[in-house]
């Protein structure tokens, strides 16, 4: 099992360009999780999805569109990249069934943005 | 709101026991769980507690205080491999299924 694979690696985006962060898991879990972790911080909910179909805000979702293609994959879209959505992306899955607060998370995507 | 509060560092040698602090302000607290994360890596689920008491896994273990609004990481026997960040995380009851982090514990373990 590959667990949560994310794509791409890194990214440098110049400010007003576009681009989609993948995320899957093979895991079978109903729920997945967009966060966004800066320099010192801890990681910050950006979208979350309970199950395929359904989709919620978290704490910082301005400037972020996602979407839950199937069970097993979760994208997150900046429409209009600016500097400040500079950050590590982390994808996350979580099987309802057990326990939300057990979460597994992808290995993250570099985005730099100029 | 909520709020959650840890110590930015923690310097330990190794063989040492550290206990990693985190305290909460949150209305409908459900539950506290511990991630451990090394630099440039992805955050590993540690332990959670939803009840009053310790949960020992292994080297590890994590206690909460629900009356205290109060849980704590605790980590015997140090290894130098255990040097990483370790974020306390809360769930509450009106926003099930999404977790708050805090801003994380840097431990360093020392030879």
């Amino acid at each position: 099992n590959a667990g949560v694979t994310q794509t791409p690696k890194f990214q440098v985006l110049k400010t007003g360009q576009s681009m989609t962060l993948q995320c899957a898991q093979d895991m079978n879990h109903n729920s997945m999780y967009w966060y966004r972790q800066d320099p010192g911080m801890g990681l910050r909910l950006i979208y979350y999805s309970a199950s395929e179909g359904t989709t919620d805000k978290g704490e910082v979702p301005n400037g972020y569109n996602v979407s839950r293609l199937n069970k097993r994959e979760f994208s997150l879209r900046l429409e209009s990249a600016a500097p400040s959505q500079t950050s590590v992306y982390f994808c996350a899955s979580s099987d309802e069934t057990r326990n939300f607060f057990e979460q597994y998370f992808g290995p993250g995507t570099r985005l730099t943005v100029t | 709101g909520q709020s959650l509060e840890q110590p930015s560092e923690v310097t330990a040698v190794e063989g040492a026991i550290v206990q990693i602090n985190c305290t909460y302000q949150t209305s409908g607290f459900y539950g506290l769980s511990w991630y451990q994360q090394h630099d440039g890596g992805a955050p590993t689920f540690l332990s959670y507690n939803a009840l009053d008491g310790l949960e020992e896994t292994g080297r590890f273990s994590s206690f909460l205080s629900r009356s205290d609004s109060y849980g704590y990481l605790l980590l015997q026997e140090l290894q130098m491999k255990d040097s990483a960040s370790y974020f306390c995380a809360v769930g509450q009851t009106d926003s099930w299924g999404k977790l708050q982090f805090g801003a994380g514990t840097q431990v360093v373990v020392t030879p």
